[in-house]
């Protein structure tokens, strides 16, 4: 068990919906990072946050947003959702000034349909 | 660039064999760390080994290990005892600015699948 928590760990959803998608880091970890894994594209960096303000910005999509709340939890917003975007989407969790760790939760895979 | 070059799209290995998993990198930050994650057919990231760079030691964790050769910027993963349990993709990653606050993202190489068979 790495200590981070997401959920749901499947979600179906029908093409032009909004999803949403949660995150609780590992205790004490302020900086919680997004990932999607595809099969065409790997495994991509999206967005990261550190103690509540937004970080770093990868390859993310207009269309989805995040936010981290003063509890450190973090959710994914995913809006307008397209077939494309079916994907594994995982969050991870560092902390501490090294950052020489870096857990991953369970993932949520997301079918659009 | 690619910054992570997984160049083994697959490997097979019997058990009880050591296998070779290849991973460079390419990066000018001095501060770096390497990471190597494993992820079985359920699809979780299992975090397995981490070399900083300016470790003077070569990572090892079990049956793991992290052959690391700086000059060649490369970062090779090896399994000792293969189990069948090994079968899934590994990834090798990089972040960058290893000892900054909040810390940066991980890049991943593209995977190699190992199959182990008995």
């Amino acid at each position: 068990d790495s200590g981070v928590t997401q959920t749901p760990k499947h979600l179906i959803t029908a093409t032009g919906q909004r999803v949403t998608l949660r995150c609780s880091p590992r205790s004490g970890d302020l900086s919680v990072y997004w990932y999607q894994q595809s099969l065409d594209q790997g495994l991509q960096f999206l967005i990261h946050y550190y103690n509540g303000e937004e970080r770093a910005k990868g390859n993310i999509l207009e269309r989805f947003s995040a936010q981290q709340f003063p509890d450190l939890h973090s959710e994914l917003n995913l809006s307008s959702l397209e077939l494309g975007d079916s994907a594994l989407y995982f969050c991870a969790s560092s902390g501490g000034q090294i950052n020489t760790e870096a857990f991953f939760g369970q993932g949520t895979r997301l079918t659009v349909v | 660039a690619q910054k992570i070059t997984q160049t083994q799209p697959g490997m097979f290995v019997q058990e009880k064999e050591a296998v070779t998993l290849d991973c460079t990198y390419d990066t000018s930050d001095p501060s770096y760390g390497l990471f190597w994650y494993k992820q079985p057919s359920s699809g979780e990231m299992i975090f397995l080994i981490y070399q900083g760079s300016y470790d003077q030691q070569n990572a090892t964790e079990g049956r793991y290990s992290l052959n690391f050769q700086k000059a060649r910027k490369s970062a090779n993963l090896v399994i000792s005892a293969s189990q069948l349990g090994d079968s899934a993709m590994y990834f090798c990653a990089m972040r960058e600015g290893i000892g900054k606050q909040a810390g940066t993202a991980l890049i991943f190489g593209k995977g190699t699948t190992l199959s182990v068979s008995s």
